[in-house]
């Protein structure tokens, strides 16, 4: 039973495309999250989102549009891909206002190669 | 806003030896502290947290690590260390009524024989 799961594992596209990853929880937490680690591993948070409502959203390009259709899913859709769109996309989930108290779990993370 | 500092972008040691990996973080308000490994190519996971309570956690593998609110300091060690815990170790903070989770820029530990 994976807590987290993230779809693909990799992902091989050409600039210019558009192209989704999909994030299932079933921890029953309320909160998910989109992560994003570049080249030199450094880890960033995109999105956040709670009960399907968006809670976070850092300084991230338009392009990139996170959603979830319930508490369960948190969905990230790229339009337009760049090269410095490459890296590695970690989903998680929590409780909120829990977090500290019941963790973070991550998911194995998707590799994004634009090329 | 909190941040979160690891002082050693590399540590490499040789097997069986002690190590410390060192974090420091800086908020003004109550924060709750996490370590997570990743190992080559995989996802993240935690190894430790601090909640509150006790200020020497134990974690998995043999880790533990120790909070020193004056220090602000939530470093992470390991008694003797072994080839399998060559991996990136990312010290981690989220406030205690927030939800974001503030990495470091993380710590590559490498073993060698």
């Amino acid at each position: 039973d994976t807590a987290v799961s993230q779809t693909p594992k990799y992902l091989v596209t050409q600039m210019g495309n558009d192209k989704s990853i999909k994030c299932e929880q079933n921890l029953g937490h309320d909160t998910m999250y989109w992560y994003k680690q570049d080249s030199k591993k450094f880890l960033k948070i995109m999105f956040s989102y709670n009960n399907k409502e968006l809670i976070i959203n850092e300084t991230v390009p338009n392009r990139f549009s996170p959603k979830s259709p319930d508490k369960a899913h948190l969905n990230l859709h790229i339009n337009s891909l760049e090269l410095g769109d490459s890296a590695v996309y970690f989903c998680a989930s929590s409780r909120i206002g829990g977090g500290g108290n019941y963790g973070y779990t991550f998911g194995s993370g998707t590799r994004l190669t634009v090329v | 806003a909190q941040s979160v500092t690891q002082l050693d972008s590399q540590v490499p040691v040789f097997e069986e030896a002690p190590v410390e990996l060192r974090c420091n973080y800086s908020s003004s308000v109550s924060v709750y502290l996490f370590w997570y490994v990743q190992y080559p190519n995989q996802g993240l996971q935690l190894l430790l947290k601090y909640l509150s309570g006790s200020t020497l956690v134990k974690g998995i593998n043999g880790f533990e690590a120790e909070f020193n609110k004056s220090q602000t300091s939530f470093h992470l060690r390991k008694p003797s260390v072994h080839i399998s815990d060559t991996a990136e170790y990312f010290c981690a903070v989220t406030l205690d009524s927030g939800s974001r989770l503030t990495f470091g820029e993380g710590t590559q530990l490498t073993v060698n024989p």
